[in-house]
């Protein structure tokens, strides 16, 4: 397995502002992907993150309101833009390992008021 | 969409085994079966995955029937701490430029003293 360390753990925002989330990895990995998971819903994938490429992004989900960094193979930031209560969520960074299993951060519990 | 279909919750007596059953009728070749379960206010944690033959770890067993076309996931002595969303998903064996992991809204299974 891997340990994967989100940050914030939890946040409260103000509607209007942005917030990145941070995901680190204790190994390098090829594949991450950022999820979402509103409240009382299961877990819908926002995009995928490759490192060395722009990120892909699945239907309903756009660059310019989560825009996505990849600068390494051990790293990545989920930004949520100009946040709305609709907005508040968990945010789940995952990672693909080399034996092909994906597992997952603790999430970033994210409050917008 | 998840291609899998899953109760949407179970009861269970501590101390029984529980077992979580999971449709997946479009399963292709190439694509394996993964559990991961959801304890509220974590992220998702793997428990186990096999393509065709049955498997065993510490948590659980994981029973493929021989066309593929569904499975059953047991915890051999079910305790109060495995309480928990368990989500039933399909992707692909082999490591690919483009994967993700889909997830339906799974089984909430109570565990009850």
């Amino acid at each position: 397995s891997a340990v994967i360390s989100q940050k914030p753990s939890r946040d409260i925002c103000q509607r209007g502002t942005s917030l990145t989330i941070q995901c680190q990895v204790d190994s390098q990995v090829t594949m991450m992907f950022w999820y979402r998971q509103q409240p009382g819903q299961s877990l819908t994938l926002i995009a995928t993150a490759n490192q060395g490429s722009e990120a892909t992004y699945e239907s309903g989900f756009v660059i310019d309101k989560f825009p996505i960094s990849r600068p390494n193979l051990t790293f990545s930031t989920l930004t949520v833009s100009n946040m709305s209560p609709e907005d508040s969520s968990i945010y789940l960074c995952s990672v693909r390992l080399s034996g092909n299993t994906i597992y997952f951060g603790e999430g970033s519990w994210l409050t917008v008021v | 969409d998840a291609k899998t279909t899953q109760p949407t919750s179970m009861d269970c007596a501590e101390g029984r085994a529980a077992n979580l059953p999971c449709n997946h009728s479009t399963i292709s070749g190439n694509e394996y079966v993964y559990w991961y379960r959801q304890i509220h206010s974590q992220g998702p944690q793997y428990i186990i995955h096999g393509l065709k033959n049955n498997e065993t770890n510490e948590m659980a067993s994981l029973i493929i029937t021989e066309d593929r076309k569904s499975s059953t996931l047991i915890l051999p002595h079910a305790t109060l701490r495995d309480t928990a969303v368990y989500y039933c998903i399909v992707r692909v064996a082999e490591k690919t430029s483009y994967d993700k992991v889909i997830f339906g809204p799974g089984t909430s299974l109570s565990v009850i003293p």
